[in-house]
């Protein structure tokens, strides 16, 4: 299994900051990465496909890079409802795997 | 928009038999991987397991000897089995369209609680 591991596991920031959640595979799996928001009592809500295309409807403050191993999820200019857990998750290979989640609290 | 709604038994004996579905309005079957993923709760996504309107499948190794995912075309819907289902299958189980690629549509969630 290829397993996801996402720094930090949680973080504290204010409305307007700039914040980088990183997510390392254990082996490449090229571009093969997705990241979804979720907040409490829903389902995922998928943000960014393929490393760092952003899926329709999502704001534009959300981005993602990177390929190989080493990923990014960057949310420019926080907003309140962008305080939640963010998975990413890879579709390289079955099974399918995510990170253990990073959430995102207000300071 | 293509909308998924599930529906299952929310609470369970030890040993008995999981049984979850998903019916895909708004659009079909065809053309994509169908997939389940459970959350324990205050934990993190496990993916269960993939369909497609063939009915191939993809199952997580580590629950493959206890899962059954099949499809009803003629409903347009798919369904989740785990058998043998203990405390630790305590969880919210939520249907998903996409396998490999992204899991762009999801269903609500289902709570199913194991408990004597």
């Amino acid at each position: 299994d290829i397993q996801m591991t996402q720094s930090p596991s949680s973080l504290s920031a204010s409305v307007g900051d700039r914040v980088t959640i990183t997510c390392r595979a254990s082996q490449s799996i090229s571009r093969y990465l997705n990241w979804y928001q979720q907040k409490p009592g829903k389902a995922p809500n998928l943000l960014i496909y393929a490393a760092s295309s952003l899926q329709s409807g999502v704001p534009s403050r959300f981005s993602g890079s990177g390929s190989g191993t080493d990923f990014t999820l960057t949310i420019s200019s926080l907003q309140p409802e962008d305080f939640a857990t963010y998975y990413c998750q890879q579709s390289y290979s079955t099974p399918r795997t995510f990170g253990q989640g990073t959430k995102l609290e207000i300071k | 928009q293509v909308q998924l709604q599930q529906w299952g038994a929310g609470l369970l004996k030890p040993s008995e038999t999981l049984s979850v579905n998903c019916v895909v309005n708004g659009g079909s079957l065809s053309y994509y991987y169908w997939s389940w993923v459970r959350q324990p709760p205050g934990k993190g996504l496990e993916w269960i397991g993939e369909i497609n309107h063939s009915g191939d499948t993809n199952y997580n190794p580590s629950l493959k000897s206890r899962v059954t995912i099949s499809v009803d075309t003629s409903k347009n819907q798919f369904s989740l089995k785990l058998s043998s289902v203990t405390a630790a299958d305590t969880a919210v189980y939520y249907c998903a369209r996409g396998g490999g690629y992204k899991f762009d549509s999801w269903g609500q969630g289902t709570l199913v609680t194991v408990s004597s």
